[in-house]
């Protein structure tokens, strides 16, 4: 499969911790990784699959996995939080990159 | 710290050549992916294709009849074409190192570094 699915949006409350998700065949045999991507803004690594954060990134943010989905946590998340989230991995070829369709977080 | 300047033409008529640039500073080529990506106005991000420090290329299924993806290793710079563009290429483009990590069996595919990003507009 060349799909990776995404919730189109999330909404969290002020400090409220708040999962997204990213479901797809390819994730069994790997791990997705997570970008961020905030209004005109280039998009930015946020954490691995294997929840290695490049630094600068908080520590509210972690990644998990179990079977076919991936997982990207926010604990507390913040306003400066709200943005598009992605998922990437390779297909099932172990080829060609693909993206989730990105999560729409918004902070209320 | 690995980063990326982009640069390249922004406003494009129908059936023109899309030409893109990136220059690597602060790292080496060897050993990672270099990719271009698009987001289309009100769409998700697309991955158009990669290539590594030797020039072995793959690209998007969708996207591989158009696009040229090419590495001057010298110049530090990895740049793009896409021909006979159409409305539908109009788009936010970026370059982008991409790392592929093994954990046993396990693969981790990680794009962490960006360009700055790049309008591209196809309008005649």
């Amino acid at each position: 499969s060349s799909e990776l699915t995404q919730d189109p949006a999330v909404s969290a409350a002020l400090g409220q911790t708040v999962r997204l998700t990213c479901q797809g065949d390819s994730l069994t045999t790997s791990y997705a990784s997570w970008c961020q991507v905030k209004t005109g803004q280039a998009p930015v690594f946020v954490i691995s699959g294997k929840n290695l954060r490049p630094s600068g990134i908080p520590d509210r943010f972690s990644a998990s996995s179990s079977g076919d989905t991936g997982f990207l946590t926010i604990t507390g998340a913040q306003a400066e939080d709200e943005a598009d989230y992605y998922c990437i991995s390779r297909d099932t070829t172990d080829k060609y990159v693909i993206f989730g369709g990105g999560t729409k977080l918004t902070v209320l | 710290q690995v980063q990326l300047q982009q640069w390249g033409a922004g406003l494009l008529k129908p059936s023109e050549t899309l030409s893109l640039s990136c220059a690597v500073s602060g790292g080496s080529l060897h050993g990672y992916y270099w990719m271009w990506i698009r987001r289309p106005p009100g769409k998700g991000l697309e991955w158009i294709g990669e290539t590594n420090h030797v020039g072995s290329t793959i690209y998007s299924p969708s996207l591989k009849s158009r696009v040229t993806i090419s590495v001057d290793t010298s110049r530090r710079q990895f740049s793009l074409r896409m021909s006979s563009v159409t409305a539908a290429d109009t788009a936010e483009y970026y370059c982008a190192r991409g790392t592929t990590y093994y954990y046993g069996s396990v693969s981790c595919d990680e794009i962490d570094v960006w360009g700055q990003g790049t309008t591209v507009t196809v309008s005649s």
